[in-house]
């Protein structure tokens, strides 16, 4: 079955560390995403990307960092420069071609500090 | 920037009641869609609806499209326990150029079927 995998479900960082969260997807989509949903709100943009080795900030890009190397995949790492990163981290992606294109989800990594 | 906001923020009814939800935006769009979302999973996509679009159907779900109120709502109806969920709706600016970034989340309604 065609889908997204987020790995690993559950993560703990350290003061000081850098983690680093997969996102794979087999659904042959151009667009990845990455959101951050913190307890009782939304979803926040983090980091996208409209094709292989192209990526744009989203609203709250700061402490964070991807890779699109290639087409399947789209790891975000959460920086030591973020200073709050306890949250629930989504992947998406999408079909890219202009409008109209509903995005496909991972089940999440929830990402504690220790 | 949060685009649309969902209302109420939470709602509980009993099972085989229908329920609604609304979802105002700011600004204007290409078009309007409805997520669901577990506790602790991914959201789902349930429904898209363009701008020229008024209301659109697919199973026990219907949504609405004002785009002189800038206001959609999704009706559930025949509500079952399974339905519990948070349900987002999501906006694509009419600016966003058609790019992937154009996609805004609002903060979602909290579910509550009572069996």
């Amino acid at each position: 079955d065609g889908g997204i995998t987020q790995s690993p479900k559950y993560l703990f960082r350290k003061e000081g560390q850098n983690v680093t969260l997969s996102c794979e997807q087999n659904l042959n989509h151009d667009a990845m995403y990455w959101y951050r949903q913190d307890p009782g709100q939304g979803l926040r943009l983090i980091y996208y990307s409209q094709i292989v080795n192209d990526f744009q900030k989203g609203d709250i890009a700061e402490g964070y960092s991807v890779s699109r190397e290639k087409k399947e995949s789209f790891p975000l790492t959460v920086t030591s420069a973020q200073k709050n990163p306890t949250a629930f981290y989504l992947c998406a992606s999408s079909n890219f071609r202009g409008t109209y294109q509903p995005q496909h989800f991972g089940d999440g990594t929830r990402l504690s500090i220790l | 920037s949060q685009q649309g906001e969902e209302d109420p923020q939470a709602l509980s009814i009993q099972e085989g009641e229908n329920a609604t939800m609304n979802c105002s935006y700011k600004t204007s769009i290409n078009n309007l869609q409805w997520y669901r979302q577990n506790s602790g999973r991914g959201l789902v996509h349930l429904i898209l609806i363009r701008s020229n679009e008024r209301e659109k159907h697919s199973g026990r779900l219907r949504v609405t499209l004002d785009t002189s109120k800038k206001s959609s709502s999704l009706l559930i109806t025949a509500s079952r326990a399974a339905d519990t969920a948070s349900y987002f709706c999501a906006t694509e600016s009419l600016y966003s150029g058609g790019g992937a970034d154009g996609l805004t989340f609002g903060k979602g309604t909290h579910l509550i079927i009572q069996p």
